[in-house]
């Protein structure tokens, strides 16, 4: 499957641990997003990023979540001291050329992450 | 600020019905237009798209044409099946940045 792969599927937390959870674009792809999906809402832009730089965070809550893309391996985004709040859908997505307004990105299955 | 906004839903149909899925934006660069589509338990996966004025996306039966004048981009299929149900997103990116931005979505559910 040449497609963007997340994992896990499914993660829960309890409150006060943390969540990492990892996303492979696909393959020739080297910009990375990450979309967070609250129940009955659309998907809210978190982060953009490029192998080992963050392009755009500001979506991205101020404190608890951080975002990496390394030079080796999975994107990973960490919520650290989980609430309940964090509960949601997040997805990757993935394009070959960040920033070309006219192509899609290609989205993950997600993971969705429960808080108990 | 840029924004899309979809028709609320659920929508219900029957087979073999006219669907149709209101979608409009505000954008302040020059935007490209997307539908993605989300099965249960799935992740989003486009549908069609248009990047300039009057451009129409097609695709299995899906159409939507980008309307500058009235900042439009209405999905629209002739004869929906079983198989469509899912949920439908409106969306779109601007030449000035990095993100897409999502509509709420819209439910549909076809009956046999």
């Amino acid at each position: 499957n040449a497609g963007v792969m997340q994992n896990p599927r499914h993660l829960v937390r309890r409150r006060g641990q943390e969540a990492r959870l990892r996303c492979s674009p696909m393959k020739g792809h080297s910009h990375v997003y990450w979309y967070r999906q609250l129940p009955e809402e659309g998907l809210k832009f978190m982060v953009y990023l490029q192998k080992e730089n963050i392009i755009d965070e500001s979506g991205m809550p101020k404190e608890r979540f951080s975002a990496e893309f390394p030079k080796e391996g999975p994107s990973i985004l960490r919520i650290q001291q989980v609430v309940r709040g964090d509960s949601a859908a997040y997805f990757c997505a993935s394009s070959p050329n960040g920033g070309r307004h006219n192509q899609p990105q290609h989205f993950g299955d997600g993971t969705r992450l429960s808080i108990l | 600020g840029d924004s899309v906004t979809q028709m609320e839903g659920p929508v219900t149909l029957s087979e073999e019905a006219f669907l149709t899925i209101n979608c409009t934006y505000t954008a302040t660069g020059y935007p490209s237009l997307f539908w993605y589509v989300q099965y249960p338990g799935e992740g989003l996966q486009l549908l069609l798209k248009a990047t300039k004025a009057d451009d129409k996306g097609s695709n299995k039966g899906f159409e939507a044409t980008y309307r500058k004048e009235t900042t439009s981009f209405h999905l629209e299929k002739g004869s929906v099946q079983v198989s469509d149900s899912a949920v439908y997103f409106c969306a779109l990116s601007v030449n000035t940045g990095n993100q897409f931005y999502f509509g709420t979505g819209t439910s549909l559910t076809v009956i046999p």
